[in-house]
């Protein structure tokens, strides 16, 4: 079974200010590895992935997250927070084979003081 | 264009009622996916759907129905609304059923039950 764990529900950074979102993965088998970003009122939009290619993955507006298979984590940065990074932040995992349904974490608010 | 569209935005309606969200996506894709988002922001499959072959049926309870009448259309019936079924549903759709697939989400429709 594949689980997906967000340390922090609520994370606050000021602005310029480093950004990192935690998540670790369970899986029994090579996971691919995403985070999505849902802005208020909206539908979620993938930032990146990994998909078993390079460990360290570069998404959009300046994200990226590295993959440590050894702990089994994917957490996200970004080098200076910008305002417009306020939003919720997701993390999933899926399989590779079968249905290859997401597992997605429970999330993670990032608040972005001036 | 939008490329998955989900009518109605929200939906307010009576406990014991009937409704229906709609989900169109002009994006040519194979796939598609129906998703509750609880209060707490958890997101959780209940449906997918490939050249309109159900494919994922998660627990969820049988006044759900899902239909695809056509590969760029999934809609969700409900039947005798609850209080629990109060949630915002998320539409989403991907090229193919494989892994490390991106999926491209709806805009969301917020369901209140009163």
């Amino acid at each position: 079974a594949q689980s997906v764990t967000q340390l922090g529900s609520h994370v606050s950074v000021s602005e310029g200010a480093l950004v990192l979102l935690r998540c670790n993965y369970s899986s029994s088998v090579p996971p691919y590895l995403f985070w999505y970003v849902q802005y208020p009122n909206q539908g979620l939009q993938l930032l990146l992935k990994y998909t078993s290619a390079a460990t360290l993955v570069k998404g959009i507006n300046g994200f990226e997250a590295e993959f440590k298979k050894s702990e089994t984590s994917f957490h996200l940065t970004k080098p200076s927070a910008h305002m417009s990074d306020a939003a919720e932040y997701f993390c999933a995992v899926s399989g590779a084979s079968g249905t290859y349904k997401y597992i997605f974490g429970t999330g993670t608010r990032l608040k972005v003081l001036a | 264009d939008t490329a998955v569209s989900q009518t109605p935005k929200y939906l307010v309606t009576q406990m014991g009622n009937d409704k229906s969200i709609k989900c169109e996506q002009n994006l040519g894709h194979d796939t598609m996916y129906w998703y509750k988002q609880d209060s707490k922001k958890f997101l959780k499959i209940m449906f997918s759907y490939n050249n309109k072959e159900l494919i994922i049926n998660e627990t969820v309870p049988n006044r759900f129905s899902p239909k695809s009448p056509d590969k760029a259309h999934l809609n969700l019936h409900i039947n005798s609304l609850e209080l629990g079924d109060s949630a915002v549903y998320f539409c989403a759709s991907s090229p193919r059923l494989a892994g490390g697939i991106e999926q491209f989400f709806g805009p969301g429709t917020r369901l209140t039950v009163l």
